[in-house]
C-alpha cells in the first residue's frame, strides 16, 4: 500500500498570503496524484488531477506540481473561502487508492 | 451534470450488516469506476472499494473480507454492504465517481452518516 504523507499538518496564514502544501508518496505514483479541498460538513472537491492540472471551475490561484514521490499544492494568494482542509490522493497501478492525512489551512 | 445521492440506515448495531446505496442521476453508470469512500468523525478519508460496469471490482485489503460492492444499472445505483460492523466503522460514507479521463474523483455525493451502536 502506498502511504501519502502530507506536511505540515496545520498551516496558519493570513488572507493574501501564499500557501505551500506538500505531499510525499512512499513509492512512485508517476503523476497519478490529485488534490482535494474539504470544508466542514461538505464532501471533498477536486482541485487538481494528474499532479498539475486544474479541475473544471478551479481558480488559477491553485496550482500543483511534482511527479514520482514529491508533490506540492500552491495557493498563490489565499482568499477567505480557501481556508479548509486539503487532501492529496494517489491512483497508482494497484489498489488501494490512498489519501494523505490532510493539511488544515487556518486563519492566522 | 451528474449528481450522487447516498442513503443508509443512519444507525446500525454492532455485528450486523450495513447496507448503503448511491443513486446516480444525470448520467450513466457505464464505463465509469464508482467508489465508496468513508471518513470517521474528525479524521481523514479512506477508500473502501470500486466497481466498474465491466464487472470489475476492487477492495481495500483492510476491508475486503467483509465488503461487497455492486452496480445495478437498471436502477442507476451503486451499493455497498459491510458485514460484521464495529464502532470503528462509524463514519460518513461517500459515493464518488472516478473520471477515467482525469483518474480522480470528480463527483461526490453529500455523504451519509452511519453510527454503529454497541
Amino acid at each position: 500500500e502506498i502511504v501519502l504523507t502530507q506536511s505540515p499538518a496545520t498551516l496558519s496564514l493570513s488572507p493574501g498570503e501564499r500557501a505551500t502544501l506538500s505531499c510525499r508518496a512512499s513509492q512512485s505514483v508517476s503523476t497519478y496524484l490529485a488534490w482535494y479541498q474539504q470544508k466542514l460538513g461538505q464532501p471533498p472537491r477536486l482541485l487538481i488531477y494528474g499532479a498539475s492540472n486544474r479541475a473544471a471551475g478551479i481558480p488559477a490561484r491553485f496550482s500543483g506540481s511534482g511527479s514520482g514521490t514529491d508533490f506540492t499544492l500552491t495557493i498563490s494568494s489565499l482568499q477567505p473561502e480557501d481556508f479548509a482542509v486539503y487532501y492529496c490522493q494517489q491512483r497508482g497501478t494497484y489498489p488501494p487508492w490512498t489519501f494523505g492525512q490532510g493539511t488544515n489551512v487556518e486563519v492566522k | 451534470q451528474v449528481e450522487l445521492h447516498e442513503s443508509g440506515p443512519g444507525l446500525v448495531k454492532a455485528s450486523e450488516t450495513l447496507s448503503l446505496s448511491c443513486t446516480v442521476s444525470g448520467g450513466s453508470l457505464s464505463n465509469i469506476f464508482w467508489s465508496w469512500i468513508r471518513q470517521p468523525p474528525g479524521k481523514g478519508l479512506e477508500w473502501i472499494a470500486y466497481a466498474h460496469s465491466s464487472g470489475s471490482t476492487k477492495y481495500s485489503p483492510s476491508l475486503s473480507s467483509r465488503t461487497t460492492i455492486s452496480l445495478d444499472t437498471s436502477k442507476n445505483q451503486v451499493s455497498l454492504k459491510l458485514y460484521s460492523v464495529t464502532a470503528a466503522d462509524t463514519a460518513v460514507y461517500y459515493c464518488a465517481r472516478e473520471n477515467t479521463n482525469l483518474w480522480a474523483f470528480d463527483a461526490w455525493g453529500q455523504g451519509t452518516m452511519i453510527t454503529v451502536s454497541s
